[in-house]
């Protein structure tokens, strides 16, 4: 099975911040990644799918980055509807995995 | 308007059984694969199993023998049979669509229901 590593697991950021959050699988998986934000009581929602394609509607501060084992979600300048836990997920292989998510909170 | 209903939640006893449905409309679920993702209490997502177009299905180790996917085209409705419950399976019950493209493969989900929540408890 394929190991996605988040980190970090949480992090405190100000309005205006630029935040990296990255997810490391434990073999090579292309471009096979999604990123996911959640909002609390809230189902998740795709900000970035095919790794690095921005899905339709999501603002362009938010971004992603990598291939093969690594990568990133970058979000250029944080605002406060950002404050939520985001979560990559590998769809390379079965069983697909998500990462352990990370909470970004008001610094 | 693409959406996703999941119902058949509930209170069930260590051992006992549920079936999930989940309910789409606004798209032809035959041309996608349905997968349910779940919640435990506090902690992240975990993906649990899938059904594709082609009705091949797929389990994550904790619920492989337990967990039965299965679709039904004509009520456009997916379902999970969950059987020999445990209280670890307690959780909010996601399900969420994607599509399968025959150059590139899976493409994750684009739409999820908004999930429906399993205690497992005595």
């Amino acid at each position: 099975d394929i190991q996605m590593t988040q980190s970090p697991s949480s992090l405190s950021a100000s309005i205006g911040d630029r935040v990296t959050i990255t997810c490391r699988a434990s073999q090579g998986i292309r471009n096979d990644l999604g990123w996911y934000q959640q909002k609390p009581g809230k189902a998740p929602k795709r900000l970035i799918y095919a790794a690095s394609s921005l899905q339709s509607g999501v603002p362009s501060r938010f971004s992603g980055g990598g291939s093969g084992t690594d990568f990133t979600l970058t979000i250029s300048s944080l605002q406060p509807e950002d404050f939520a836990t985001y979560y990559c997920l590998q769809h390379n292989s079965h069983p697909w995995t998500f990462g352990q998510g990370t909470k970004v909170e008001i610094k | 308007e693409v959406q996703l209903a999941e119902s058949g939640g509930g209170l069930v006893q260590p051992g006992g059984s549920l079936r999930l449905s989940c309910a789409v409309s606004g798209f032809n679920v035959s041309d996608y694969y349905i997968s349910w993702v779940r919640q435990a209490p506090g902690k992240g997502l975990e993906w649990i199993s899938i059904v594709y177009s082609g009705e091949s299905t797929f389990y994550a180790d904790s619920v492989r023998g337990r967990f039965i996917i299965s679709r039904d085209n004509s009520k456009n409705t997916i379902y999970l049979q969950m059987n020999s419950l445990r209280a670890d399976d307690t959780a909010l019950y996601y399900c969420a669509r994607g599509y399968y493209h025959i150059l590139s493969g899976s493409d994750g989900f684009d739409y999820w229901g908004q999930g429906n929540p399993v205690t497992v408890s005595s």
